[in-house]
């Protein structure tokens, strides 16, 4: 597709469960990043790739969160024994360039609910 | 933590009027960029500016960087129910990691 996707687009877990959220960014793009975005709140940055690289990680919240990008495309946002103040929207953007003031491309978000 | 904060936080008028939003923060950004978003989906760029001063138009929509690269603002002019979202400021703080800090966002709705 031209556009980054994500998936699932919504997840319901129960507190404790593990979960993986896809990223697939547009075909070529160096950077990958993750952010969470709270209800009624703007999104707070988690996690960077460029290529396979996971250049910046100061984001994630806990030793619960873990992301991973082998092969430089796909990306998978692990959340292990999720909580309820886990509940937000995952964010993945993708961009095409390595430095720079380059334009992020937002997918349309994985709604994770915990109960 | 998030270092800009948005005001107002939500915004209701009436279609034709003109409005302001302001991003403000302490620390200096290398750029800062303005999205919007509709519900269930991701931010979408509307523009991004560099230097500190610097004036964009976008059709009705006009975006301001303050000289000292701290603050931002949009100002739309005759807004339209089309216009009805969540505006989002982001600031890059070090050239060269691309991470956004975004704002608290303004939520806008425009009534016919």
């Amino acid at each position: 597709g031209a556009g980054v996707s994500q998936s699932p687009r919504y997840k319901v877990a129960k507190r404790g469960q593990d979960v993986a959220l896809r990223c697939d960014p547009i075909s070529g793009h160096v950077s990958l990043f993750w952010y969470q975005q709270a209800l009624g709140q703007g999104p707070e940055f988690l996690t960077y790739f460029q290529n396979e690289a996971q250049l910046d990680k100061s984001g994630l919240p806990s030793d619960r969160f873990f992301a991973e990008r082998p092969e430089g495309s796909v990306s998978t946002l692990k959340i292990q024994r999720t909580q309820q103040e886990d509940s937000a929207v995952y964010l993945c953007a993708s961009s095409g360039f390595r430095t720079g003031v380059e334009t992020q491309y937002f997918g349309p978000g994985t709604r994770l609910l915990v109960l | 933590t998030q270092l800009l904060e948005q005001s107002p936080q939500f915004l209701s008028i009436q279609e034709g009027e003109n409005l302001t939003v302001y991003c403000n923060s302490s620390s200096v950004f290398s750029s800062l960029q303005w999205y919007r978003q509709e519900p269930g989906e991701g931010p979408v760029l509307l523009v991004t500016v560099v230097t500190g001063g610097e004036v964009k138009k976008l059709k009705r929509l006009t975006f301001q960087f303050g000289d000292a690269r701290k603050d931002s603002s949009l100002h739309i002019t005759a807004a339209q129910p089309g216009d009805t979202g969540l505006y989002l400021c982001a600031g890059v703080v070090n050239f060269g990691n691309e991470k956004l800090t975004f704002g608290t966002g303004t939520r806008l709705t425009i009534i016919p």
